[in-house]
């Protein structure tokens, strides 16, 4: 069964980190490129970033480029997202999704990232 | 960016009507090298993640009725929920990924029952 299963959610003081992973399963990972999505508290959904299946390539939205950083170990099969000088509006649902291929087929349940002080 | 305007923002209908969204993009998402739309369209339950219905704006994903259809090209998409049911309330969003993989989504169309 393709999977995917997102870790490392939490709260978090503006300006300060965290790092969420992505545990796939069920499907050649190094063959896709990864993305990550986020959803606010009763909004609608954002692109975030993406990385190659090599890793070689990375994209951010303009919201998060210079904070976050995405990166993928293909050895373990996992994707991760490390978030630095977080911000209140950072506070979100993030989803990690297979592709874009032919749009974002495999969907993690997500991981609740909170900013606040 | 390419910006996606979905209209409407939420509709209410009866069981077993059709439910009709559209989506506009800020410019084409058609691929003229192979002539694909680069046009996704999703659901979302409530306290779920997005569902992939349609990809290439008219292609169904493995496994979804095939009272969901795409339709459209260039900037104007369709979504079509035929013979309503209560299972399809849902928010529906669409998304291009023509600047692949960049992406951006429209902001989400909530379907209700009446």
């Amino acid at each position: 069964e393709v999977q995917l299963l997102e870790s490392g959610g939490g709260l978090a003081q503006p300006g300060g980190s965290l790092r969420l992973s992505c545990a796939a399963s069920g499907f050649t990972f190094s063959s896709y490129a990864m993305s990550w999505v986020r959803q606010a508290p009763g909004e609608g959904l954002e692109w975030v970033s993406a990385v190659s299946g090599s890793g070689a390539s990375t994209y951010y939205a303009d919201s998060v480029k210079g904070r976050f950083t995405i990166s993928r170990d293909n050895s373990e099969n996992t994707l991760y997202l490390q978030m630095n000088r977080l911000r209140a509006e950072d506070t979100a649902v993030y989803y990690c999704a297979k592709g874009p291929l032919l749009g974002l087929d495999v969907w993690g349940q997500g991981a609740t990232v909170t900013v606040s002080s | 960016d390419i910006v996606m305007t979905q209209s409407p923002d939420s509709l209410a209908l009866s069981l077993g009507e059709r439910a009709t969204i559209n989506c506009k993009s800020s410019q084409s998402v058609l691929y003229s090298s192979n002539n694909k739309n680069y046009l996704a369209w999703y659901q979302q339950k409530p306290g779920q993640p997005p569902k992939l219905l349609i990809y290439w704006a008219s292609t169904r994903e493995s496994g979804v009725p095939d009272r969901f259809s795409g339709s459209g090209s260039g900037t104007d998409f369709t979504l079509t929920i035929s013979n309503l049911r209560a299972e399809d309330v849902a928010v529906y969003y669409c998304q291009q990924f023509y600047s692949t993989p960049r992406s951006t989504f429209g902001q989400g169309t909530k379907l209700e029952i009446k």
